[in-house]
């Protein structure tokens, strides 16, 4: 299976704080997707980019998140003001080589104290 | 707005049985449905892909089918094994684009007993 990775794999921080949370999808790959699980929840949709453009973002994905692609390789999460209940995984997902599946980052866990 | 849920909501066996997890979805109009495999703490690992026209795939011990008309789909697990134990997924997509997402169901925790 194609690999995605993601930097850090956990995160504590204080409330109100930002933070950026990374990810080196499928190489030349210009699709990426940002998820959440909340402990003991679903994992929801939060947004899909696309060659430097939000292509869909959920209700969830408001003012205080943000997408970045910061160089070719990398993508970017960032949350301006953390708040408690920002406290989940964060998981990445890049296509494949078709457009029929996405393949899962390890996630990177973030704690708002 | 699609809905995914599956029963039963956490499932414990002894090893070597046979067992069926379900996931129902509310809008039948999907592009296609994928089961996962999430162990603790961990991501997400793709296991079978159902595109909206087929009915199964298979692969190994496990076989997912897929009833689009009344938004069901099921996965088997044939001969359970201990290292079988985790969460597993079900997620579908609603259009035949990059840009789609998928929308999952809160999952089923297995325990496969040794």
């Amino acid at each position: 299976e194609p690999e995605v990775t993601q930097t850090p794999s956990h995160q504590v921080t204080q409330m109100g704080q930002e933070v950026i949370l990374r990810c080196v999808p499928i190489s030349n790959h210009l699709y990426f997707y940002w998820y959440r699980q909340i402990l003991g929840q679903k994992v929801e949709f939060l947004v899909s980019f696309y060659n430097n453009e939000i292509s869909e973002k959920s209700e969830i994905f408001d003012d205080q998140f943000s997408v970045e692609r910061p160089d070719g390789s990398n993508f970017t999460l960032k949350i301006r003001s953390t708040k408690l209940e920002d406290s989940a995984m964060y998981f990445c997902a890049s296509p494949g080589s078709s457009k029929e599946t996405q393949y899962f980052g390890p996630g990177t866990r973030l704690l708002v104290l | 707005k699609q809905e995914v849920t599956q029963i039963p909501a956490a499932l414990s066996v002894p090893e070597g049985e046979n067992l069926v997890l379900n996931c129902s979805f509310t809008d039948s109009a999907i592009y296609n449905l994928q089961w996962f495999r999430q162990d603790p703490g961990k991501g997400l690992t793709s296991l079978l892909l159902i595109q909206s026209s087929q009915r199964e795939q298979t692969s190994g011990r496990l076989n997912a089918s897929l009833d689009k008309s009344s938004g069901r789909s099921t996965l088997y697990i044939a001969a359970s094994q201990p290292g079988d134990s985790a969460t597993y997924l079900c997620a579908v997509r609603k259009r035949d684009n990059y840009g789609q997402n998928f929308v999952f169901g809160p999952g089923t925790r297995l325990s496969v007993l040794p």
